[in-house]
């Protein structure tokens, strides 16, 4: 069974601060997904990393594919409230159907 | 961009009744979606796995003759909660696989529906 842990599992901070969430696994995948989710909404895909050594910038945020595509890594610059949400990271595998989840982050920006 | 679009959003049945989510792809073509359940501030707890044209699979723990899933055709995936009891109360969410290249393997994920039993 292939396993993701994510940290933090909580972070409340003030905006303007940067922060970093980490996703790790023992297993390799081939792509891995970044979502946010509102309450009562789906998740959003923020970004999808295939190669080892992947950065991806998608404005403030800055993600990172592991070399050895078993971690990720999830940074934030200067914070904002609207960054506040829930945040997933999800390894998939093109061998299996079902992805992976890590058991989220809850981010609490405050102004 | 692929959509996944989950119907309805909110329902509140009374116990005892059954109740049907849908969840279809609106862009691209879903052999396999995935059903899901949520709890406040947590992750997703993946109930099964739907398979068009054949039989759901389901992850240890869940009713199969609770949760019933049906993929009869490759955009629309229903899931039906027979007997609805207030502890089935949650947030459903679907999602599907864009199976082109090009997506990177990408899951999308629907609104999520709220279900209350009363």
């Amino acid at each position: 069974t292939q396993l993701l842990e994510q940290s933090p599992q909580f972070l409340s901070i003030q905006e303007g601060e940067n922060l970093t969430v980490y996703c790790n696994s023992s297993s390799v995948f081939s792509s891995l997904q970044w979502y946010r989710q509102e309450p009562g909404e789906g998740p959003v895909l923020l970004v999808t990393v295939v190669t080892g050594g992947e950065v991806k910038k998608l404005k403030r945020l800055t993600f990172q594919f592991g070399d050895a595509r078993k971690d990720s890594s999830l940074h934030i610059t200067a914070a904002q409230p609207g960054d506040t949400g829930l945040y997933l990271c999800a390894g998939a595998n093109t061998n299996a159907g079902k992805s992976t989840f890590g058991d989220g982050t809850t981010l609490t920006v405050k102004p | 961009g692929a959509v996944v679009s989950q119907h309805p959003s909110r329902v509140i049945c009374k116990s005892g009744t059954s109740v049907k989510i849908e969840c279809r792809s609106l862009d691209f073509q879903a052999t396999t979606m995935f059903w899901y359940r949520q709890f406040p501030k947590k992750s997703l707890m993946l109930m099964a796995t739907s398979n068009e044209g054949s039989k759901a699979t389901y992850e240890q723990g869940v009713e199969k003759d609770k949760f019933l899933i049906n993929h009869a055709s490759l955009t629309l995936s229903t899931l039906t909660v027979t007997s609805a009891h207030p502890e089935d109360s949650s947030f459903y969410i679907c999602s599907a696989r864009d199976l082109d290249p090009a997506s990177g393997n990408t899951i999308y994920f629907g609104e999520g529906s709220w279900l209350t039993v009363v």
